[in-house]
C-alpha cells in the first residue's frame, strides 16, 4: 500500500490530453515539493517534473505539473504512442523521514 | 553527460549478503545526495535509501531499515549499498540515482538482485 495514491491506469487517444492524480497528506505533498517520473519497460526512469511544476531541460511543454493542498496532478497534452509508460509521483514525507512514491499509473494511448 | 553505472547484482540465497556499487561520472559527485531505488517484479518503484553529499545523513525505507546500509566514497565517485539478511522480497532491479532537492534527476540503468534458494 503506497503512501501516495495514484489511479492504476488511464487511457486516451493520440492527440488528446490526460491527467494523472496523486493524493497524499500534509506530511508529504502538503508540505513538500512533488516530482513526476516516466518509466518505460527496460529503461531507467526519467524525471519529468520537479518542484511541483518545473520541467528539466529537454522535457517538452506537453508535460505539466500542478499541486493544490495535499494533491498533485500531472498533465500530458498532444498524446503520442511513445508516451505509453508508467508514471510515478514522488515526494519527501516529513513524518516518515523517507522519500515516498505513488503506486504508479499505466498510461495507454489507444 | 551524467552517467551512473551500477554493479554487484546477482543471485544470492536468503539470509546472505550482497554489496552493490554505483560509479558516477560527468558530475561533481561530492556535491550531491544519492539514492537507491528498487523495482520488484511486477511492482512499482520503491525508494530504498538516501545519503547526503558528504555521507553525514542517511535515511532508509522501512522495509530495509536495520538490514541495508548506504555509504559513499567521494574519492572514488562511488555509491554503495550493503545488503544483509536478504529476503526473497528483496528481489528487484536496484537503481542508483542522483538527488536534486529530494527529486531524482538522473538514474542508472539498474542491476538485478535475485534472492532465491
Amino acid at each position: 500500500q503506497s503512501v501516495l495514491t495514484q489511479p492504476p491506469s488511464v487511457s486516451a487517444a493520440p492527440g488528446q490530453k490526460v491527467t494523472i492524480s496523486c493524493s497524499g497528506s500534509t506530511s508529504n505533498i502538503g508540505n513538500n515539493y512533488v516530482s513526476w517520473y516516466q518509466h518505460l519497460p527496460g529503461r531507467a526512469p526519467k524525471l519529468l517534473i520537479y518542484e511541483n511544476n518545473k520541467r528539466p531541460s529537454g522535457i517538452p511543454d506537453r508535460f505539466s505539473g500542478s499541486k493544490s493542498g495535499t494533491s498533485a496532478t500531472l498533465g500530458i497534452t498532444g498524446l503520442q504512442t511513445g508516451d505509453e509508460a508508467d508514471y510515478y509521483c514522488g515526494t519527501w514525507d516529513s513524518s516518515l523521514s523517507a522519500v515516498v512514491f505513488g503506486g504508479g499509473t499505466r498510461l495507454t494511448v489507444l | 553527460q551524467v552517467q551512473l553505472v551500477e554493479s554487484g547484482g546477482g543471485v544470492v540465497q536468503p539470509g546472505r549478503s550482497l554489496r552493490l556499487s554505483c560509479e558516477a561520472s560527468g558530475i561533481t559527485f561530492s556535491n550531491y545526495g544519492m539514492h537507491w531505488v528498487r523495482q520488484g517484479p511486477g511492482k512499482g518503484l520503491e525508494w530504498v535509501a538516501v545519503i547526503s553529499y558528504d555521507g553525514s545523513d542517511k535515511y532508509y525505507g522501512d522495509s530495509v531499515k536495520g538490514r541495508f546500509t548506504i555509504s559513499r566514497d567521494n574519492s572514488k565517485n562511488t555509491l554503495y549499498l550493503q545488503m544483509n539478511s536478504l529476503r526473497p522480497e528483496d528481489t528487484a532491479v536496484y537503481y542508483c540515482a542522483k538527488d536534486v532537492q529530494f527529486a531524482i534527476d538522473h538514474w542508472g540503468q539498474g542491476t538485478l538482485v535475485t534472492v532465491s534458494s
